[in-house]
């Protein structure tokens, strides 16, 4: 297996702009995380899917972010309308039947927004 | 929801020594603790993990250790090596969400 799978894994964007971070997890694998890793405020946990269903978005910073996964092997996390202060390594990360299982990360997106 | 606590935030050991990150969390109800390794510019890689019913976990040169009463848990490395220089990760899993330690940058000089 390749992994957990983003794309593009850098993107550098205008504020203002929409954004779209693509995640691929690994077959099999039932959950699914979204992660944002920035100096200040470390790693943070944005959203989790459990068979592609939102179990819990409370890591979720604002309206702006909103994230799907419409089926088994694809998740998408977007921000409309970006700001310079969502620059930041997203991390996609999935497991195989619990929370608990062990999450392997994909290599991450560095965005950043100007 | 769950606070983690790490400390510290920077340690440097020489090689062959041992190095201790700790971390304390505040919800009683978490019960998984994983902890993660990151090289500089890659992904954080799982390296060991321990749950609440246990109080002690070891993999090779790597130990955690977890205290249910006073709501901390420890990573161990003994026998260093300049490949263990990384930042680490520890975490508490409470009811439904993963809460992260701040990081401890750890270097091993040879």
């Amino acid at each position: 297996d390749a992994g957990v799978i983003q794309s593009p894994r850098h993107e550098v964007t205008e504020m203002g702009q929409e954004v779209t971070l693509r995640c691929k997890p690994i077959s099999g694998h039932d959950y699914l995380f979204w992660y944002r890793q920035t100096m200040m405020r470390g790693l943070e946990l944005l959203i989790y899917f459990n068979n592609n269903v939102p179990i819990d978005d409370s890591g979720m910073p604002e309206d702006r972010f909103s994230a799907k996964m419409p089926n088994a092997s694809f998740s998408t996390l977007k921000i409309q309308p970006s700001e310079p202060r969502d620059s930041a390594v997203y991390f996609c990360a999935s497991s195989f039947q619990a929370i608990t299982d062990t999450q392997y990360f994909g290599p991450g997106t560095r965005l950043t927004v100007l | 929801g769950e606070n983690v606590e790490q400390h510290p935030s920077t340690l440097s050991v020489q090689e062959g020594d041992s190095a201790v990150i700790k971390c304390t969390y505040s919800d009683s109800a978490s019960n998984y603790f994983p902890w993660y390794k990151q090289e500089l510019g890659k992904r954080p890689q799982l390296i060991i993990d321990i749950r609440s019913n246990v109080g002690e976990k070891k993999d090779q040169r790597i130990a955690v250790t977890l205290n249910k009463t006073a709501k901390h848990f420890s990573l161990h490395i003994t026998e260093t090596q300049p490949e263990d220089s990384a930042v680490y990760f520890c975490a508490a899993k409470g009811n439904n969400d993963m809460r992260f330690g701040a990081g401890t940058r750890l270097t091993v000089k040879p």
